[in-house]
């Protein structure tokens, strides 16, 4: 069956680059999530899409932006990147029942260092 | 958003029937209580999901008591593989989910 998709899955930037990390949800999920796992830490959310639009945000950092495209596929956007935005990025999609039982699928994850 | 609470860490060893509580007292009345499996490196991974009393799957069963403030994720017979965290989370319904503090198991040979 298809998975989430990420890319890319490595990325090493010097402080004060940008980055740009892709997803690719499942084919006909509708809402896409982010999230960011330090070394050692739980999975903190940043932010969430829902057919499109904004539907959440969570611990999302100022210089970070996403949106969500016609194709459902959504980018994370980081700028001026930071020693401590070096983590784990996960992208997780779900399709959405408007009840609550909706199971993400999360990808691999983009490991981003940050040096 | 419901607040779940779950041990830090477990050790079992292999083929032992492990159970892990997660307590979530204030859980809303709509919100169902899922289970993730986290390997390191890997992107956590869907168990199992209820609202109330047993459910049971080919990896897992989730009990339920009826006032819905806590929940028992058992695992039945674990092997080193399933040494990972796992995650009780409350109200993914939402666009909005909250990892708390996972439970790492660690399984002994």
């Amino acid at each position: 069956a298809a998975g989430v998709i990420q890319s890319p899955r490595h990325l090493i930037k010097e402080k004060r680059e940008t980055a740009t990390l892709k997803c690719y949800p499942i084919p006909r999920h509708d809402t896409v999530y982010w999230y960011q796992q330090g070394p050692g830490q739980d999975p903190q959310f940043l932010i969430s899409f829902y057919e499109k639009m904004q539907s959440d945000k969570g611990s999302i950092p100022d210089r970070f932006s996403a949106q969500q495209f016609s194709d459902y596929h959504s980018e994370l956007n980081m700028s001026s990147l930071e020693l401590g935005d070096s983590a784990l990025y996960f992208c997780a999609s779900s399709l959405t029942s408007g009840g609550s039982t909706d199971t993400q699928y999360f990808g691999p994850g983009t490991r981003l260092t940050v040096l | 958003l419901a607040k779940t609470t779950q041990p830090i860490s477990m050790d079992s060893y292999e083929g032992q029937e492990v159970n892990i509580t997660c307590s979530h007292n204030n859980i809303a009345t709509n919100d169902y209580i899922t289970w993730y499996q986290q390997f390191p490196s890997q992107g956590p991974r869907f168990i199992i999901q209820g609202y109330k009393t047993k459910v049971t799957n080919e990896v897992a069963s989730l009990f339920i008591p009826a006032d819905r403030k806590s929940s028992t994720l058992s695992l039945p017979r674990v092997s080193l593989s399933d040494t990972a965290v796992y995650y009780c989370l409350g109200d993914t319904g939402g666009f909005k989910t909250i990892f708390g503090a996972g439970t790492r198991l660690f399984v002994k040979a």
